[in-house]
């Protein structure tokens, strides 16, 4: 069935520099890929979308590029902030036998310090 | 314009226990789905509704079930609590067929 794997945290990182959270997804046919992200104590929030192959989705100086010869949607941000600290979700919608939900990878916690 | 709202908050349970969360879409929207989110974990599926209908589940058992209203608010219910239904069951909201979901804020069920 269609799934999705994400790199293991927790990523820690010093403010300014640059991230990189891989994120690889196993689907037939052409889903969608999302980036959402979870403050501490809240629910989630979408982060960024891409719909098809080549597509890059973009919010907030993150970017993610769907990559269908690799099956990846990483996601990059050139400069991060203390704020940034949160755990990212790659999820994938859809693709033959998807349905009309969302498949999530486990996350991955992003601590950002001074 | 209010976006998606859950409620409680927090919940105790004991295990045996029955519970009920409660969740409203986001205004315009007319389909909810649940997941739940274990510690730790990315969230897992459990169902949608639309039009008042469950018109997809996940691996879930029947334990859990839901209802959706006519103003499109819905409901979860879990019966015969286990530990392991400590979890944040969360919302979410959207167009029928739209790929695009809204989360609430989520419900934190501790199971005794």
């Amino acid at each position: 069935g269609n799934s999705v794997t994400q790199m293991e945290g927790p990523v820690t990182l010093s403010e300014e520099a640059f991230l990189t959270i891989n994120c690889t997804y196993t689907a037939t046919g052409y889903p969608s890929l999302f980036w959402y992200v979870q403050y501490p104590g809240e629910g989630l929030q979408l982060l960024l979308k891409a719909t098809k192959a080549d597509d890059k989705g973009s919010n907030k100086g993150f970017e993610a590029t769907y990559r269908k010869e690799t099956t990846s949607f990483h996601l990059e941000k050139g400069s991060v902030q203390v704020s940034d600290s949160a755990v990212y979700f790659c999820a994938l919608f859809g693709g033959r036998g998807g349905y009309n939900k969302l498949i999530f990878g486990a996350g991955t916690r992003l601590a950002v310090h001074p | 314009d209010a976006g998606v709202t859950q409620s409680p908050t927090h919940l105790i349970k004991t295990r045996g226990q029955q519970v009920t969360l409660r969740c409203s879409p986001k205004s315009g929207h007319d389909t909810v789905s649940w997941y739940q989110q274990a510690l730790g974990q990315g969230p897992q599926f459990i169902f949608q509704y639309y039009e008042e209908e469950e018109r997809q589940r996940g691996n879930f058992p029947d334990r859990f079930s839901g209802h959706q209203f006519p103003n499109y608010s819905s409901e979860l219910n879990v019966n015969a609590l286990l530990l392991g239904d400590s979890a944040l069951y969360l919302c979410a909201s959207s167009l029928w067929g739209s790929e695009t979901q809204y989360f609430g804020p989520g419900t934190r069920l501790l199971v005794l």
